[in-house]
């Protein structure tokens, strides 16, 4: 089975802060994504990365900005983290070539 | 801007009936189709996927394609308390990406 782990659950973090989310695989995926999820809103893609130092923006990236330097590692970054960033995100990874997506747990993060 | 459209809900159905859980979208070349259920709090799981005109089984649960309607839907069968959850229905045209409706609420009444 494919499994995919987020370094935490829930996280709280204040205003200003930099925020570190970090998201690994285990099944030597090449494809990974970071989404946030918003009541009302779905499911939004915020960046994506096909291969290793490779980083594409997805459809809300303001604000964000990703990392992938090892192919089963795929960090997303807040550089200062607002009230509005307040969320679920999730990281999901798939094959390359393949759109099946498999997702992490999921991080609620806080910001107050 | 690619969309996918799903009634929001809740559909509410008696335990042992049909579900079925509707969704549109509007790029003509999406290629694949997906379902995800997500229970409350917890993380999508993909449940089906359809890439081809007709119906696909699995079990309880038969995913339908209609590529000219830009239509694709999910029915439950024998639907179980376990089943309520938002099903999620998600789209891929390109890039390996997908792009998700924001969900149908259905829940399972006893």
């Amino acid at each position: 089975d494919v499994k995919v782990t987020q370094s935490s659950r829930y996280l709280v973090k204040r205003t200003g802060e930099k925020v570190f989310l970090e998201c690994v695989q285990d099944m030597d995926h090449e494809n990974m994504f970071w989404y946030r999820q918003d009541p009302g809103l779905g499911l939004r893609l915020i960046y994506f990365s096909y291969d290793v130092k490779m980083k594409e923006k997805g459809d809300i990236p303001e604000g964000y900005s990703v990392s992938r330097e090892k192919k089963e590692r795929f960090s997303l970054i807040l550089e200062s983290a607002s009230t509005n960033q307040t969320s679920m995100y999730l990281c999901a990874s798939s094959v390359q070539g393949s759109y099946e997506q498999y997702f992490g747990p999921g991080t609620r993060l806080t910001v107050t | 801007q690619k969309e996918v459209e799903q009634n929001s809900g809740p559909l509410s159905v008696p335990e042992g009936a049909i579900a079925s859980l509707n969704c549109t979208y509007s790029d003509r070349g999406s290629q694949s189709f997906f379902w995800y259920r997500q229970y409350s709090g917890k993380s999508p799981e993909l449940i089906m996927f359809i890439y081809s005109n007709g119906d696909k089984e699995d079990g309880r649960f038969t995913a339908q394609l209609n590529k000219a309607s830009q239509y694709v839907s999910l029915l439950i069968r024998d639907s179980q308390p376990s089943d309520s959850a938002t099903y999620l229905c998600a789209v891929g045209g390109g890039g390996n990406k997908l792009t998700f409706g924001t969900g149908t609420q259905l829940k399972v009444e006893l």
